[in-house]
């Protein structure tokens, strides 16, 4: 069971916006940042958006990122089909010794 | 080219033992820690543990440390994950993950390509 909670598809049509929400608790989100990853399957996960909101250098700025309280969300602006894959949200838990946490991952859908 | 390259797809029967590698290239080994984390068929992810490749130090999960054993070999700059005393539930894609250096809560910015593990008698 993952311990981040996303929806499990999201989809829009090109242009569109789509928002996905990854879900935590105080523990994880609610003390530390949220990262987002694209996974297309058979494939290496590619960081989208990491603490929050920074995109690393080559991802578009159609991608952005936020975070409230125990919840990260990552938008996509003006989708295109390439963004048809699957998001996946990840924190670091401080509960224990501290340990990553991921979410189960949503399947966006371009329309 | 900034890239993890991991070895290759293995079977092995229960109570085996894997060992799976990772291979940087692309930037200093020694500057980074490799996470390891795991797929299984239709579950989330699940990390395992973090080694540092500047210090060699690990922070394994709670769910693996009797079993879970991470090494660096800085003749070779690669990164090894080995798991012991395999049970079916251990069938999964392994990946690694370029992360901190001095701490596991550091973002993993590059990703392997996953190694599939099936562990079947």
């Amino acid at each position: 069971q993952s311990l981040l909670t996303q929806p499990p598809s999201a989809s829009g049509t090109p242009g569109q916006r789509v928002t996905i929400s990854c879900s935590g608790t105080a523990s994880n989100i609610g003390s530390n940042t949220v990262n987002w990853y694209r996974h297309l399957p058979g494939a290496a996960p590619k960081l989208l958006i990491y603490n929050n909101d920074k995109r690393p250098s080559g991802v578009p700025d159609r991608f952005s990122g936020s975070k409230s309280g125990t919840s990260g969300s990552l938008t996509i602006s003006g989708l295109q089909s390439e963004d048809e894959s699957d998001y996946f949200c990840a924190a670091w838990d401080d509960s224990r010794t501290g340990f990553w946490v991921f979410g189960g991952g949503t399947k966006v859908t371009v329309l | 080219q900034v890239q993890l390259v991991q070895s290759g797809a293995e079977v092995k029967k229960p109570g085996a033992s894997l060992k799976v590698s990772c291979k940087p290239s692309g930037f200093t080994f020694t500057s980074y820690g490799f996470n390891w984390v795991r797929q299984a068929p239709g579950r989330g992810l699940e990390w395992m543990g973090w080694i540092s490749a500047f210090n060699n130090n690990t922070n394994y999960a709670q769910e693996f440390h009797e079993r879970l054993t991470m090494t660096t070999d800085r003749a070779t700059n690669t990164a090894y994950m080995e798991l012991r005393s395999l049970r079916f539930d251990d069938t999964a894609v392994y990946y690694c993950a370029r992360g901190g250096a001095i701490l596991p809560r550091d973002v993993s910015d590059i990703w392997g390509q996953g190694t599939l593990v099936t562990v079947s008698s």
